[in-house]
């Protein structure tokens, strides 16, 4: 069964710093994409960031680019969000998630519970 | 913000047939695969329906998607209570050096 358990969010001020975590298994952890999503208060889904299988690409959504770092280590099957420069808008449940990427494909097969983040002073 | 555009809100009664409208662009629906997803509030999002309109292990046949041009749509026929969720639609988008984007989200109501 794949399993996905995000952790590290909490109660953050504005401009501060943050590092979430995402610990996997069930599966092949170096076979697959990985992205993150966060949902904030009242609003939709939304796209964070997302990471190739040996790390050496990385997608942003823009108003993340220059603040937020995503990364992966494949021998401890663990994905990571560095949030950095933390804006109340920030303030979400962040989900990691399984992905699969081919040819005019790419999708979010599972999602973890989510861990929550509020900006706030 | 969001470059795919779905309706805020659907309703039906049990038994009935909802669609949900997802309308995009040609960096996105027009090159890419449609996916579909199923939120409960407080709950992991669900897969519901792949590369346009493939089920899932596990997804009822109720279920079904397709696409035309720029445009997707997600079909629940024979509508039960426990359809009642959030749908958002997705695709990847080829501009701006590439990203992933989710659907406005519609909420069915049964």
């Amino acid at each position: 069964e794949v399993q996905l358990v995000e952790s590290g969010g909490g109660l953050v001020q504005p401009g501060g710093s943050l590092r979430l975590s995402c610990a996997t298994s069930g599966f092949t952890f170096s076979n697959h994409w990985l992205s993150w999503v966060r949902q904030a208060p009242g609003r939709g889904l939304e796209w964070v960031a997302n990471i190739k299988q040996d790390g050496s690409l990385k997608y942003y959504l823009d108003s993340v680019k220059g603040r937020f770092t995503i990364s992966r280590d494949n021998v401890k099957n663990s994905l990571y969000l560095q949030m950095n420069s933390v804006r109340a808008e920030d303030t979400a449940v962040y989900f990691c998630t399984r992905d699969q990427q081919g040819p005019r494909l790419y999708q979010v097969d599972d999602w973890g519970k989510g861990t929550t983040v509020t900006v706030s002073s | 913000q969001s470059v795919l555009t779905q309706p805020p809100s659907a309703s039906g009664t049990p038994g009935q047939r909802v669609s949900i409208s997802c309308s995009g662009s040609s960096s996105n629906i027009g090159t890419n695969t449609v996916n579909w997803y199923q939120h409960l509030p407080g709950t992991a999002p669900k897969l519901l329906i792949s590369s346009n309109n493939q089920r899932p292990s596990g997804v009822p046949d109720r279920f079904s998607g397709s696409k035309s041009g720029t445009s997707a749509s997600l079909a629940i026929s024979g509508l039960l209570s426990e359809d009642e969720a959030d749908y958002y639609c997705s695709a990847w988008d080829d501009s701006l050096n590439g990203h992933f984007v989710f659907g406005t989200g519609t909420k069915v109501t049964v």
